[in-house]
């Protein structure tokens, strides 16, 4: 496809459910990111990605959030045992290199509500 | 202390005047800025960056750093109904990781 593409685009779940939030990135693109946004306020960087390679988990907020990216395309971020304080819009980004000038394109989100 | 910011708004300016956008952060070796626009249930899409101190200009936007005060504006010339958006600051704090760091955004409404 032309842009990211993330799914679902909500999703809503049970207090201590499991959730799975998958994103295809731009093809070719090297370098991906999960960010968190709450209503009102900036994304928050969680977790980055060059091809495979995990190479920043310091945003996830605790053990219960996973992500992976296995063959360097398609990324899934895992959260267990949902909470209420994990409902947000989950922005996935996508860019074409591996350096900081390289700018980020945003999917449209999956917007979690914890209920 | 929040890293990056900005003045949640909303600025409210009319049709065809200049709108000015300002952010400010807190690391004084941050290297790349960029600025970005959000409509309202949307993703936020990449208006401009820059990267070296003074102005960038870029059809109705100009981008300007001054990294000794540590700032970042956006100007919007000729401000249109269309630009009505949230409008985020994102600051890479740290050369040697990839993560932005963003502010909690400026509202602006363009009045018709």
């Amino acid at each position: 496809g032309a842009g990211v593409s993330q799914s679902p685009r909500y999703k809503v779940a049970k207090r201590g459910q499991d959730v799975a939030l998958r994103c295809d990135p731009i093809s070719g693109h090297v370098s991906l990111f999960w960010y968190q946004q709450a209503l009102g306020q900036g994304p928050e960087f969680l977790t980055y990605f060059q091809n495979e390679a995990q190479l920043d988990k310091s945003g996830l907020p605790s053990d219960r959030f996973f992500a992976e990216r296995p063959e360097g395309s398609v990324s899934t971020l895992k959260i267990q045992r949902t909470q209420q304080e994990d409902s947000a819009v989950y922005l996935c980004a996508s860019s074409f290199a591996s350096t900081n000038d390289s700018p980020l394109h945003f999917g449209n989100g999956t917007r979690l509500t914890v209920t | 202390q929040k890293e990056v910011e900005q003045n949640s708004g909303p600025l409210s300016v009319p049709e065809g005047a200049i709108a000015s956008l300002n952010c400010t952060y807190s690391d004084r070796g941050s290297q790349s800025f960029f600025w970005y626009r959000q409509y309202s249930g949307k993703s936020p899409e990449l208006i401009m960056f820059i990267y070296s101190n003074g102005d960038k200009e870029d059809g109705r936007f100009t981008a300007q750093l001054n990294k000794a005060s540590q700032y970042v504006s956006l100007l919007i010339r000729d401000s249109q109904p269309s630009d009505s958006a949230t409008y985020l600051c994102a600051v890479n704090m740290d050369t040697g990781r990839r993560a932005l760091t963003f502010g909690s955004g400026t509202r602006l409404q363009v009045q018709p």
